[in-house]
């Protein structure tokens, strides 16, 4: 099985932070990676597919990079609708696995 | 719109079967490169993909649950369903049925989820 390893898991930042998340992947996925943004008592939101295209509807100060074992989530200037956990997800070869989350907090 | 509904039984005794079906309205379930998936969430946990089924009942399971876990699809009623036999106070959870896109690889579009309880 292909395991997912956030970090951090808890963030602290403060409105207007460049914010950077990590998840590695325990074997290569190309770029098989999804990020998620989830607030309490809601449904995962997709913001970014195939680890750097952005969903439609999603603002542009997020943004993903990576291939293969090492992927980043970037939120550019955080915003306070911003402040949730976020989850990277492979999905390859038909199977997926989430990392574990990293929420960001008020600083 | 897409929308997919996943109403729950809420409370199943251990040991025995948990059912779920999540209903697709607004696009067709036989569309080309849809995938429809079950994820769980415990509470306070991340989430967990549990399967996902293709509209020809091709069907993918995480390794850890397939002894347990039944995917099925009735493209006549658009509808796709979980059982997860034999469950536990750790099969408590948010179950979801999200949709995925093959084009993306990724679930685009997530029911609102139900909260299964397990417990006698």
């Amino acid at each position: 099985d292909i395991q997912m390893t956030q970090s951090p898991s808890t963030l602290s930042a403060s409105v207007g932070d460049r914010v950077t998340i990590t998840c590695r992947a325990s074997q290569s996925i190309s770029t098989s990676l999804a990020w998620f943004q989830q607030k309490p008592g809601k449904a995962p939101n997709l913001l970014i597919y195939k680890a750097s295209s952005l969903e439609s509807g999603v603002p542009s100060r997020f943004s993903g990079s990576g291939s293969g074992t090492e992927f980043t989530l970037t939120i550019s200037s955080l915003q306070p609708d911003d402040f949730a956990t976020y989850y990277c997800q492979q999905y390859n070869s038909y199977s997926g696995t989430f990392g574990q989350g990293t929420t960001v907090e008020v600083k | 719109q897409l929308q997919l509904q996943e109403p729950g039984p809420g409370l199943v005794k251990p040991s025995e079967t948990l059912s779920l079906t999540c209903t697709v309205s607004g696009d067709a379930i036989s569309t080309s490169g849809y995938y429809w998936g079950w994820i769980r969430q415990p509470p306070g946990k991340a989430p967990e993909w549990i399967g996902s089924i293709y509209h020809s009942g091709s069907t993918y399971y995480n390794p850890s649950l397939k002894s347990r876990v039944t995917i099925s699809i009735d493209t006549s009623k658009s509808q796709f369903s979980l059982k997860l036999s034999s469950v536990t106070a750790a099969d408590t959870a948010v179950y979801y049925c999200p949709r995925l896109l093959a084009t993306k690889r990724a679930f685009d579009h997530w029911g609102r989820g139900t909260l299964v309880t397990v417990s006698s």
